[in-house]
Protein backbone atom coordinates (compact mmCIF):
# COMPACT_ATOMS: atom_id res chain seq x y z
CA UNK A 1 0.00 0.00 0.00
CA UNK A 2 1.02 3.67 -0.90
CA UNK A 3 1.60 5.44 2.30
CA UNK A 4 2.18 9.39 2.58
CA UNK A 5 3.13 10.37 5.64
CA UNK A 6 2.84 14.06 7.10
CA UNK A 7 4.81 14.97 10.72
CA UNK A 8 2.04 16.10 12.06
CA UNK A 9 -1.58 16.08 12.75
CA UNK A 10 -2.15 18.93 14.06
CA UNK A 11 -0.05 21.73 14.92
CA UNK A 12 0.05 25.28 16.76
CA UNK A 13 2.32 27.94 16.02
CA UNK A 14 2.81 32.01 16.90
CA UNK A 15 2.54 34.80 14.17
CA UNK A 16 5.90 35.63 13.02
CA UNK A 17 7.52 31.51 13.66
CA UNK A 18 9.27 29.59 10.73
CA UNK A 19 7.13 26.38 10.60
CA UNK A 20 8.04 23.14 9.12
CA UNK A 21 5.48 20.81 7.18
CA UNK A 22 7.38 17.36 6.36
CA UNK A 23 5.57 14.95 3.96
CA UNK A 24 7.14 11.35 3.49
CA UNK A 25 5.89 8.74 0.77
CA UNK A 26 7.35 5.19 0.74
CA UNK A 27 6.35 4.85 -3.20
CA UNK A 28 9.43 6.55 -4.82
CA UNK A 29 6.38 8.60 -6.28
CA UNK A 30 8.30 11.52 -8.66
CA UNK A 31 5.69 13.69 -8.02
CA UNK A 32 4.89 15.51 -4.76
CA UNK A 33 1.97 18.31 -3.48
CA UNK A 34 1.20 20.58 -1.19
CA UNK A 35 -2.24 21.92 -0.89
CA UNK A 36 -4.02 23.93 1.66
CA UNK A 37 -8.42 23.18 2.31
CA UNK A 38 -10.21 26.17 3.43
CA UNK A 39 -13.66 25.89 4.11
CA UNK A 40 -15.84 26.85 1.53
CA UNK A 41 -12.97 26.35 -1.18
CA UNK A 42 -11.43 23.72 -3.29
CA UNK A 43 -8.46 22.34 -2.39
CA UNK A 44 -5.59 24.60 -3.81
CA UNK A 45 -2.26 23.84 -4.71
CA UNK A 46 0.51 26.12 -3.10
CA UNK A 47 3.83 24.05 -4.26
CA UNK A 48 4.68 20.67 -6.22
CA UNK A 49 7.76 18.57 -7.07
CA UNK A 50 8.71 16.68 -10.20
CA UNK A 51 12.10 15.56 -9.09
CA UNK A 52 14.37 16.34 -6.63
CA UNK A 53 15.27 19.62 -6.06
CA UNK A 54 12.75 20.63 -8.82
CA UNK A 55 9.69 22.92 -7.26
CA UNK A 56 7.01 24.63 -9.53
CA UNK A 57 4.29 27.14 -7.72
CA UNK A 58 0.71 26.56 -7.68
CA UNK A 59 -1.89 28.18 -7.10
CA UNK A 60 -1.11 30.54 -3.95
CA UNK A 61 2.55 30.09 -3.44
CA UNK A 62 3.05 33.69 -1.76
CA UNK A 63 4.14 33.17 1.69
CA UNK A 64 5.51 29.85 1.53
CA UNK A 65 8.16 27.93 0.07
CA UNK A 66 9.55 23.97 -0.32
CA UNK A 67 12.40 21.73 -0.56
CA UNK A 68 12.86 18.32 -1.72
CA UNK A 69 16.28 17.15 -0.76
CA UNK A 70 15.66 13.65 -1.37
CA UNK A 71 12.82 12.18 -3.69
CA UNK A 72 10.80 10.89 -0.74
CA UNK A 73 10.76 13.98 1.51
CA UNK A 74 9.04 17.07 0.68
CA UNK A 75 9.03 19.70 3.00
CA UNK A 76 6.70 23.00 3.13
CA UNK A 77 7.72 26.08 4.89
CA UNK A 78 6.21 29.38 6.37
CA UNK A 79 8.85 31.65 6.41
CA UNK A 80 6.65 33.59 8.79
CA UNK A 81 3.51 32.29 9.71
CA UNK A 82 0.52 34.35 9.87
CA UNK A 83 -2.79 34.20 11.02
CA UNK A 84 -4.63 33.66 7.20
CA UNK A 85 -1.96 30.62 6.90
CA UNK A 86 -4.35 28.97 9.29
CA UNK A 87 -5.49 26.20 7.46
CA UNK A 88 -5.74 22.25 6.34
CA UNK A 89 -2.39 21.67 4.68
CA UNK A 90 -2.30 17.91 2.39
CA UNK A 91 0.36 16.06 0.90
CA UNK A 92 0.10 14.21 -1.93
CA UNK A 93 2.04 11.96 -4.18
CA UNK A 94 1.89 10.42 -7.84
CA UNK A 95 3.89 9.07 -10.21
CA UNK A 96 5.84 11.07 -13.19
CA UNK A 97 2.84 11.82 -15.06
CA UNK A 98 -0.43 13.95 -14.87
CA UNK A 99 -2.76 11.35 -15.39
CA UNK A 100 -1.84 9.06 -12.35
CA UNK A 101 -3.79 9.39 -9.36
CA UNK A 102 -2.65 11.23 -6.47
CA UNK A 103 -1.91 9.49 -2.93
CA UNK A 104 -2.60 11.74 -0.41
CA UNK A 105 -1.17 12.32 3.86
CA UNK A 106 -3.78 12.57 6.55
CA UNK A 107 -3.11 15.98 6.39
CA UNK A 108 -1.87 18.68 9.23
CA UNK A 109 -4.55 21.24 10.86
CA UNK A 110 -2.23 24.46 11.13
CA UNK A 111 -3.30 27.09 13.81
CA UNK A 112 -1.51 30.16 13.63
CA UNK A 113 -2.20 32.40 16.51
CA UNK B 1 -9.79 31.45 -14.02
CA UNK B 2 -10.91 28.42 -14.46
CA UNK B 3 -13.18 26.76 -12.72
CA UNK B 4 -14.43 23.41 -11.32
CA UNK B 5 -18.29 23.08 -10.44
CA UNK B 6 -19.79 20.34 -8.38
CA UNK B 7 -23.36 20.05 -7.54
CA UNK B 8 -25.06 19.79 -5.34
CA UNK B 9 -22.67 21.02 -2.66
CA UNK B 10 -24.81 18.53 -0.06
CA UNK B 11 -27.20 15.49 -0.69
CA UNK B 12 -29.03 13.72 1.98
CA UNK B 13 -30.32 9.96 1.37
CA UNK B 14 -31.15 6.90 2.61
CA UNK B 15 -29.41 3.62 3.02
CA UNK B 16 -30.24 1.77 -0.31
CA UNK B 17 -31.28 5.03 -2.47
CA UNK B 18 -28.99 5.81 -5.57
CA UNK B 19 -27.77 8.60 -6.43
CA UNK B 20 -25.62 11.13 -8.46
CA UNK B 21 -23.48 14.04 -8.55
CA UNK B 22 -22.54 16.70 -11.12
CA UNK B 23 -18.97 17.83 -11.77
CA UNK B 24 -18.81 20.98 -14.71
CA UNK B 25 -15.12 21.90 -16.01
CA UNK B 26 -14.01 23.97 -19.11
CA UNK B 27 -14.60 21.46 -22.40
CA UNK B 28 -11.52 23.18 -24.13
CA UNK B 29 -7.51 21.71 -23.93
CA UNK B 30 -9.32 18.74 -21.61
CA UNK B 31 -6.62 16.79 -20.36
CA UNK B 32 -8.29 14.43 -17.62
CA UNK B 33 -10.52 14.09 -14.75
CA UNK B 34 -10.25 12.92 -11.89
CA UNK B 35 -12.55 11.90 -8.77
CA UNK B 36 -11.91 11.36 -5.05
CA UNK B 37 -13.46 10.61 -2.48
CA UNK B 38 -12.88 12.35 1.40
CA UNK B 39 -13.81 10.58 4.56
CA UNK B 40 -14.27 12.51 7.92
CA UNK B 41 -10.83 12.21 9.57
CA UNK B 42 -9.06 10.52 6.67
CA UNK B 43 -7.16 11.06 3.38
CA UNK B 44 -8.69 11.65 0.13
CA UNK B 45 -8.35 8.49 -2.15
CA UNK B 46 -8.67 7.86 -5.90
CA UNK B 47 -11.26 6.49 -7.40
CA UNK B 48 -11.29 7.06 -11.27
CA UNK B 49 -8.91 9.37 -13.78
CA UNK B 50 -10.49 9.85 -17.03
CA UNK B 51 -9.20 10.86 -19.71
CA UNK B 52 -11.04 9.71 -23.27
CA UNK B 53 -14.58 11.24 -24.34
CA UNK B 54 -17.32 8.72 -23.06
CA UNK B 55 -15.27 6.95 -20.81
CA UNK B 56 -17.07 4.72 -18.20
CA UNK B 57 -15.66 3.65 -15.33
CA UNK B 58 -16.59 1.19 -12.33
CA UNK B 59 -15.22 0.35 -9.10
CA UNK B 60 -18.34 -1.65 -7.05
CA UNK B 61 -21.24 0.10 -6.62
CA UNK B 62 -19.65 3.42 -7.79
CA UNK B 63 -19.31 4.73 -11.50
CA UNK B 64 -18.64 7.66 -13.56
CA UNK B 65 -19.12 9.06 -16.86
CA UNK B 66 -17.30 11.31 -18.75
CA UNK B 67 -18.51 13.90 -21.79
CA UNK B 68 -15.39 16.00 -22.32
CA UNK B 69 -16.84 17.20 -25.56
CA UNK B 70 -19.74 19.68 -23.46
CA UNK B 71 -17.43 19.26 -20.02
CA UNK B 72 -19.38 17.02 -17.37
CA UNK B 73 -19.15 14.08 -15.60
CA UNK B 74 -21.23 12.11 -13.73
CA UNK B 75 -20.44 10.24 -10.27
CA UNK B 76 -23.08 7.56 -10.16
CA UNK B 77 -23.94 5.26 -6.30
CA UNK B 78 -25.99 2.74 -6.35
CA UNK B 79 -28.14 1.47 -3.23
CA UNK B 80 -26.05 3.68 -0.84
CA UNK B 81 -24.59 2.51 2.28
CA UNK B 82 -23.72 4.60 5.47
CA UNK B 83 -20.44 3.99 4.57
CA UNK B 84 -20.21 6.09 1.06
CA UNK B 85 -20.49 8.48 3.64
CA UNK B 86 -18.35 11.46 2.32
CA UNK B 87 -17.11 14.68 0.16
CA UNK B 88 -16.58 13.05 -3.10
CA UNK B 89 -14.07 15.70 -5.20
CA UNK B 90 -13.85 16.15 -8.68
CA UNK B 91 -10.45 17.55 -9.88
CA UNK B 92 -9.85 18.75 -14.02
CA UNK B 93 -6.34 18.62 -15.62
CA UNK B 94 -5.37 21.02 -18.19
CA UNK B 95 -3.50 19.72 -21.29
CA UNK B 96 -1.88 23.01 -22.21
CA UNK B 97 1.23 20.96 -23.58
CA UNK B 98 3.53 21.25 -20.40
CA UNK B 99 5.02 17.90 -18.74
CA UNK B 100 3.32 18.57 -15.62
CA UNK B 101 -0.58 20.06 -15.06
CA UNK B 102 -2.40 21.43 -11.80
CA UNK B 103 -5.32 19.54 -10.61
CA UNK B 104 -8.10 21.76 -10.19
CA UNK B 105 -10.50 20.49 -7.86
CA UNK B 106 -14.09 21.76 -6.90
CA UNK B 107 -15.21 22.20 -3.98
CA UNK B 108 -17.16 18.81 -3.94
CA UNK B 109 -20.59 17.28 -2.71
CA UNK B 110 -21.18 16.17 0.55
CA UNK B 111 -22.93 13.19 0.58
CA UNK B 112 -24.83 11.60 3.67
CA UNK B 113 -26.40 8.25 4.12
CA UNK B 114 -28.97 7.55 6.89
CA UNK B 115 -29.29 4.05 7.89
Amino acid sequence: DVKVTQSSRYLVKRTGEKVFLECVQDMDHENMFWYRQDPGLGLRLIYFSYDVKMKEKGDIPEGYSVSREKKERFSLILESASTNQTSMYLCASSLAGIVYEQYFGPGTRLTVT
Amino acid sequence: ILNVEQSPQSLHVQEGDSTNFTCSFPSSNFYALHWYRWETAKSPEALFVMTLNGDEKKKGRISATLNTKEGYSYLYIKGSQPEDSATYLCAFILGYGGSQGNLIFGKGTKLSVKP
